[in-house]
């Protein structure tokens, strides 16, 4: 079945405690994202990835980090996560880019930090 | 620079009525237009999508939408909400050089009455 999987699915840290949220997709897709989701402000974009080492901000990209070592994994890295990244997490990926095509979300990650 | 405003936050209809969602959107580029729908709990599915074909575009579960240009403007239909449809609803524009970004709107949380 094609699918993003993205783990864990709920998180709970405390500032300051580095932690990683993987996501991996079975799709031989190139491109990759991450959004944060919060209530009123729909989702934004975090960072994204043309491909295997290619990788760019998005909007909202301070206090995070990515990696793109292999195709299939784009795993989200929070060195010091603080309280106000508390938020709902998505993972999606796309054939070669967002302009034309479907993109496939991940069922999310609830992280709180506190 | 690309945004996308839902101009409702909350949409509340009866079942078997019909379904109004609105949506505007500016972008600086020929757009591609997406409505994803969010269960609770679950990631995005894609409902339907406009790119630069026929401006009426049909989905899934009996939804529509119609791009027009001279209003800026994507809002999507249903003839009769089902209890099912009960969601919330994010449109989505993506218009950027390289179509990596993805544009959300606010968001619309779509209750159906019994």
């Amino acid at each position: 079945e094609a699918q993003v999987t993205q783990n864990p699915r709920y998180l709970i840290t405390v500032t300051g405690k580095k932690l990683t949220v993987t996501c991996s997709q079975n799709m031989n897709h190139e491109y990759m994202s991450w959004y944060r989701q919060d209530p009123g402000l729909g989702l934004r974009q975090i960072y994204y990835s043309m491909n295997v080492e290619v990788t760019d901000k998005g909007d909202v990209p301070e206090g995070y980090k990515v990696s793109r070592k292999e195709k299939r994994n784009f795993p989200l890295i929070l060195e010091s996560p603080s309280p106000n990244q508390t938020s709902l997490y998505f993972c999606a990926s796309s054939l070669n880019g967002f302009l034309n095509t479907e993109a496939f979300f991940g069922q999310g990650t609830r992280l709180t930090v506190v | 620079a690309q945004s996308v405003t839902q101009l409702d936050s909350h949409v509340s209809v009866s079942e078997g009525t019909p379904v109004l969602l609105r949506c505007n959107y500016s972008s600086s580029y020929s757009p591609s237009l997406f409505w994803y729908v969010q269960h609770p709990n679950k990631g995005l599915q894609l409902l339907l999508k406009y790119t630069s074909a026929a401006t009426l575009v049909k989905g899934i579960n009996g939804f529509e939408a119609e791009f027009k240009k001279s209003e800026t403007s994507f809002h999507l239909t249903k003839p009769s909400a089902h209890m099912s449809d009960a969601a919330e609803y994010f449109c989505v524009v993506s218009g950027s050089n390289a179509g990596n970004m993805l544009t959300f709107g606010g968001g619309t949380r779509l209750m159906v009455k019994p």
